[in-house]
């Protein structure tokens, strides 16, 4: 099955600042990759996502990046504000309709003010 | 906007029972996913269903059973709890069409077993 790697555990940085965080999987058949922004004890909210027949996707501050031939993918947050701090999860799936999404295990990001 | 409704929102029970777990999908989306999220843990796939049939199963205990209804709310079945099942369950659904593969969450379920 699928297995997800996603890094750092933990990120901190200061507002304005940008924020990096990279996953990985292993199957070669997943073709949908969305991210997820979960604040304590509330549901995954998605916040983007990208198919495999794009490289890039951006939706104001946050842009998602995907190389397919290293099997990894990428969210880039710019300008960050305190309310960015949340857990953010990284998912991989085939695409279709009832196919589970494999979670990598999630960057505790931290906006200092 | 509605968005999927899940009830209880907490759940207390003692081992060895049941619980019944509901999920109500947002309007006009026909596939329903739960997951289970223990504490500091990323979502583990347990099931999901489209248009009414067994769609996909992960990690789902033996002891665990679901089902889609004809109105395309899901039911999430419970028994012989263990503590190891304290978690919170997420249900999730997903619309017809080329946007089939978007998940959205509901609040969840916080079930803590005794």
């Amino acid at each position: 099955g699928e297995n997800v790697e996603q890094h750092p555990s933990t990120l901190s940085v200061q507002e304005g600042d940008s924020a990096v965080i990279k996953c990985t999987y292993s199957d070669s058949a997943s073709n949908y990759f969305p991210w997820y922004k979960q604040e304590l004890g509330k549901r995954p909210q998605l916040i983007i996502d990208i198919r495999s027949n794009v490289g890039e996707k951006k939706d104001q501050r946050i842009a998602v990046t995907l190389n397919k031939t290293a099997k990894h993918f990428s969210l880039h947050i710019t300008e960050t504000q305190p309310e960015d701090s949340a857990v953010y999860f990284c998912a991989a799936s085939n695409g279709n309709a009832g196919n589970m999404l494999t979670f990598g295990g999630g960057t505790r990001l931290m906006v200092k003010p | 906007a509605a968005g999927v409704i899940q009830s209880p929102r907490h759940l207390i029970k003692e081992k060895r029972e049941t619980a019944t777990l509901k999920c109500y999908p947002i309007p006009r989306h026909d596939t329903v996913y739960w997951y289970q999220q223990g504490p500091g843990q990323d979502p583990q796939f347990l099931i999901s269903f489209y248009e009414k049939m067994q769609s996909d199963k992960g990690s789902i205990p033996d002891r665990f059973s679901a089902q889609q209804f004809s109105d395309y709310h899901s039911e999430l079945n419970m028994s012989s709890l263990e503590l190891g099942d304290s978690a919170l369950y997420f249900c999730a659904s997903s619309p017809p069409g080329l946007a089939g593969n978007k998940q959205y969450f509901g609040p969840g379920t916080r079930l803590t077993v005794t």
